[in-house]
């Protein structure tokens, strides 16, 4: 089975601009949990998407969105950048109704770096 | 909302044993996770604790008093690949709130 997969691995913004984060969750999985991650800190809920529909969501302001597609495959939008948005930004699916629901499997990440 | 405390950082031997503790407050608990976490890789699971007692896994194991908000991640005969960062997450009603984690170094 293929695990999660992220795009892209790094990238630069600066300040203002907008950006789009891919999540290509693990076979068989159909949920799909985004974490910001800030260096020397713990992964930080932003969002789970579940059937196309936003499941859940952290303490983070509306320029963060995301969407959901039919293959359960993801993406995260961020308008506005700011520095502070700075970080890893983790991707994480899981299988909705198993005895491992709550399990994630976590992608490698995409590194935002904001200037 | 949800409290996480954690030690930032701890030190212990090749082939010792060290518990991490890790001491939470949450609404809507459903179990604590523990991950592990080496530096630029993804977190990877490691136990997962719903009701109270000791969950042994190999050379991990974890405990969780839910009544006392309290779990810890026992590591025996450490290796030097166990350095890494390891993550106590509680999971409450809809996803796992991770604390900042504890950095093991492993030495020699």
């Amino acid at each position: 089975e293929t695990g999660v997969t992220q795009s892209p691995t790094h990238l630069i913004k600066t300040r203002g601009q907008q950006v789009t984060l891919r999540c290509s969750s693990q076979s068989g999985h159909n949920t799909v949990s985004w974490y910001q991650q800030a260096l020397g800190q713990g992964p930080q809920f932003i969002f789970q998407y579940y059937r196309e529909e936003e499941n859940g969501r952290g303490n983070f302001p509306p320029r963060f969105s995301g969407l959901q597609f039919p293959n359960y495959s993801s993406e995260l939008n961020v308008n506005a950048l700011e520095l502070d948005d700075s970080a890893l930004y983790l991707c994480a699916s899981s299988l909705a109704g198993s005895s491992g629901a709550n399990v994630l499997t976590f992608g490698a990440g995409s590194r935002l770096t904001v200037l | 909302g949800q409290n996480i405390d954690q030690p930032t950082e701890m030190t212990a031997t090749e082939g010792a044993i060290v518990q991490i503790n890790c001491t939470y407050q949450t609404s809507g608990f459903n179990g604590l996770f523990w991950y592990q976490q080496h530096a630029g890789e993804a977190p990877t699971f490691l136990s997962y604790n719903v009701l109270d007692g000791l969950e042994e896994k190999g050379r991990f194991s974890s405990f969780l008093s839910r009544s006392k908000g309290y779990s810890y991640l026992l590591l025996k005969e450490l290796q030097m690949k166990d350095s890494a960062s390891y993550l106590c997450a509680p999971l409450g009603r809809r996803a796992l709130t991770f604390g900042s984690g504890t950095r093991l170094q492993v030495q020699p």
